[in-house]
């Protein structure tokens, strides 16, 4: 029943290391986000992708790198992880728009808390 | 560019009082705006949005918005708090390609 699920929950990881975020919707929506909300909870888009094609990249590290396999996946692989990573990655999807006609809803998961140490 | 600015990182009422929460955006283009809720520990859930039909916009759990141009503003109310309305909101704007463009948000407290 979950629309947006994300796995892990919970990450906890030491510094240097690479570790993976994985989403999934079942909500049929053709486009994915990735959010990071920092420890002062300020929420900012990180990417997204739109029948697996990158549309929206804001100025991430390159360390981060989305995967989308399929319309349904949107995954988040992290490189070489800094103290500044530790966020909370949430996870969204909608239908597709390019903003200027109209805005679809977008859901989002539960969340994933990364702490690197 | 676009932007949302929350007035007040904290609010805190009685239990039964009026909610307020501002709103201020900028936006060159006419906005989308949103009011998401995040209780502790969960994701985000929409409360109410604003898609330039009516000015007032009424969400979930007697929860409404006043969409005000002249003001650049998009401010929460509830006529009644419940200590289940506790919770961190977040106001926010539609950009380019769906994104969302979030405010810092308020954490509301809500005391018996």
């Amino acid at each position: 029943d979950t629309a947006v699920s994300q796995t892990p929950k919970y990450l906890v990881t030491q510094m240097g290391n690479d570790k993976s975020i994985k989403c999934e919707q079942n909500l049929g929506h053709d486009t994915m986000y990735w959010y990071k909300q920092d420890s002062k909870k300020f929420l900012k888009i990180m990417f997204s992708y739109n029948n697996k094609e990158l549309i929206i990249n804001e100025t991430v590290p390159n360390r981060f790198s989305p995967k989308s396999p399929d319309k349904a996946h949107l995954n988040l692989h992290i490189n070489s992880l800094e103290l500044g990573d530790s966020a909370v990655y949430f996870c969204a999807s909608s239908q597709f728009s390019t903003g200027t006609g109209g805005f679809n809803q977008q859901f989002f998961g539960p969340g994933t808390r990364l702490t690197v140490l | 560019a676009q932007s949302v600015t929350q007035l007040g990182s904290h609010v805190s009422v009685s239990e039964g009082a009026l909610v307020l929460l501002r709103c201020n955006y900028s936006s060159s283009v006419p906005p989308y705006l949103f009011w998401y809720v995040q209780y502790p520990n969960q994701g985000l859930q929409l409360l109410l949005k604003y898609t330039s039909a009516a000015t007032l916009v009424k969400g979930i759990n007697g929860f409404e918005a006043e969409f005000k141009k002249s003001e650049t503003s998009f401010h929460l109310t509830k006529p009644s708090a419940h200590m289940s309305d506790a919770a961190e909101y977040f106001c926010a704007l539609s950009g380019g390609y769906n994104k969302l463009i979030f405010g810092a948000g308020t954490r509301l407290a809500v005391h018996p």
